[in-house]
C-alpha cells in the first residue's frame, strides 16, 4: 500500500503569514495529487489537483508544487477563513486512494 | 447546482447492518464514478469504496471487503452503501463523493462531497 506522510501535523500562524505544508508519498505518484481543506463539521473542499492545478473558484493565494514523491501546498498570505485542516490525497493508484494524516492550521 | 444528500446512518450494534444512500442532483449521475469516504471521530479521511458510472466496476478497501457493497441506481440518481457485519471501528462520518471528470472508470479527485452521515457502531 502507498503511504502519504503529511507534515507538520499542526501549525500556528498569523493572518498574512506564508504557510507551507508538505506531503511525501512512499512511491512516485507522478503528480496525481489533490489538496483539500476541511473546516469543523463540514465536508472537505477541493483546492488543487494534479499537484498544481487550482480548482475553479479557489483563491490564487493557494498554490501547489512538487513531483515524484514530494509535494507542497503553499498559502501565500493566510486569511482568517483559511484556518482549517488540510489533507493531501494520492490518486495515482486509483481507486485505492490514500490521504495524508492532515495538517491543522491554527491561529497564533 | 450539484447536490449530494445522504441518508441512512444511525446507531447499530456490532454485527448489525445499515444501508447508506446518497441522492444526487444537478449533474448527469450516470456519467460519473462515485465513491464513499469515511472519517472516524477526530481522525483523517479514509477511502471506503468506489463504483464506475455504469455500475459495472466496483472497488472496496481491504478493511471493508466482504462486508460492504457499493451500488448505484442510475434511474434514480442514487448511490448506496450496504454495510454488513459492522464493527466498532466502522464508526465514522461517511461521505459520498463525486469524481471531478465524467467518463472515468477509476475516480481521481473529488469535486463535490455530501454533507456526511454519522454511523455509530456500539454495544
Amino acid at each position: 500500500d502507498i503511504q502519504m506522510t503529511q507534515s507538520p501535523s499542526s501549525l500556528s500562524a498569523s493572518v498574512g503569514d506564508r504557510v507551507t505544508i508538505t506531503c511525501r508519498a512512499s512511491h512516485d505518484i507522478s503528480n496525481s495529487l489533490a489538496w483539500y481543506q476541511q473546516k469543523p463539521g463540514k465536508a472537505p473542499k477541493l483546492l488543487l489537483y494534479l499537484a498544481s492545478r487550482l480548482e475553479s473558484g479557489v483563491p490564487s493565494r493557494f498554490s501547489g508544487s512538487g513531483s515524484g514523491t514530494d509535494y507542497t501546498l503553499t498559502i501565500s498570505s493566510l486569511q482568517p477563513e483559511d484556518f482549517a485542516t488540510y489533507y493531501c490525497q494520492q490518486y495515482y493508484f486509483t481507486p485505492q486512494w490514500t490521504f495524508g494524516q492532515g495538517t491543522k492550521v491554527e491561529i497564533k | 447546482e450539484v447536490q449530494l444528500l445522504e441518508s441512512g446512518g444511525g446507531l447499530v450494534q456490532p454485527g448489525g447492518s445499515l444501508r447508506l444512500s446518497c441522492a444526487a442532483s444537478g449533474f448527469t449521475f450516470s456519467k460519473y464514478a462515485m465513491s464513499w469516504v469515511r472519517q472516524a471521530p477526530g481522525k483523517g479521511l479514509e477511502w471506503v469504496s468506489s463504483i464506475s458510472g455504469s455500475g459495472g466496476r466496483t472497488f472496496h478497501a481491504d478493511s471493508v471487503k466482504g462486508r460492504f457493497t457499493i451500488s448505484r441506481d442510475n434511474s434514480k440518481s442514487t448511490l448506496h452503501l450496504q454495510m454488513n457485519s459492522l464493527r466498532v471501528e466502522d464508526t465514522a462520518v461517511y461521505y459520498c463523493a463525486k469524481d471531478s471528470l465524467e467518463g472515468r472508470v477509476y475516480p481521481n479527485q473529488v469535486d463535490f462531497w455530501g454533507q456526511g452521515n454519522l454511523v455509530t457502531v456500539s454495544p
